[in-house]
């Protein structure tokens, strides 16, 4: 299994609700990585997992809380959100350490609405 | 600070044209660079990467440390090579796991 997958697709949201992203691979990576995606602009990183620890958190407000259960799964629960928060949400993971190819496998993103 | 820019938003050409997106960066250690490409409704991708050398879909692109850039090039386009085309910059000083995308370039084939 070469390839990451997300869940859902596709996710509309309330201001008040609360929900959950998934994301999965199991290409034996360990670090693991949340983006947002604005449309027409290139991904800015949200977080990185690295050996299911939270090593850069790229400021983001805490209505987004990653999580990373084990090395194949990493969530991003959701809560209060904005709606300039709608994007598409890409999870991408990759080899760890300085003499891996630093190749990042993206998975086909969640596209969410806060409505 | 790292940066990674594109300064083409759109580059249109013919089928069979020599193609050029121009990628430059700002990077104060030895970088690794990398082209990601996006075609419509797909998932962002690997195109290559500068430590590999190598050509992809006849793509290839140069690291070239004196004048900071990281060109992508094809001799002959073709209509399946249209999407958007992101240069992306590793940092070190992160660990390797921090990637600066640059804004990217749609690529645009016309028949």
């Amino acid at each position: 299994d070469t390839e990451v997958t997300q869940t859902p697709k596709h996710l509309v949201m309330g201001m008040t609700n609360k929900k959950s992203l998934k994301c999965e691979q199991h290409m034996g990576h360990r670090a693991m990585y949340w983006y947002k995606q604005k449309a027409k602009k290139p991904p800015e990183l949200m977080f990185v997992y690295s050996y299911e620890k939270l090593s850069i958190n790229e400021s983001v407000p805490s209505r987004f809380s990653p999580e990373c259960p084990n090395s194949s799964l990493l969530n991003l629960h959701l809560h209060a959100l904005q709606p300039e928060d709608s994007a598409l949400y890409l999870c991408a993971s990759s080899q760890q350490g300085s003499g891996s190819s630093g190749t990042q496998y993206f998975g086909p993103g969640t596209r969410l609405t806060v409505l | 600070a790292q940066r990674v820019t594109q300064p083409e938003k759109l580059l249109s050409v013919f089928k069979g044209a020599p193609v050029e997106l121009k990628c430059n960066y700002s990077y104060s250690g030895s970088p690794e660079l990398f082209w990601y490409v996006q075609y419509s409704r797909q998932r962002l991708q690997l195109l290559l990467r500068h430590i590999s050398r190598e050509s992809i879909k006849g793509f290839t692109a140069d690291l070239n440390k004196g004048e900071t850039s990281f060109h992508l090039k094809k001799p002959f386009a073709q209509e399946e090579d249209s999407a958007m085309y992101y240069c992306a910059l590793r940092q070190r000083d992160t660990g390797f796991q921090k990637l600066v995308f640059g804004t990217g370039t749609r690529l645009l084939v016309s028949p």
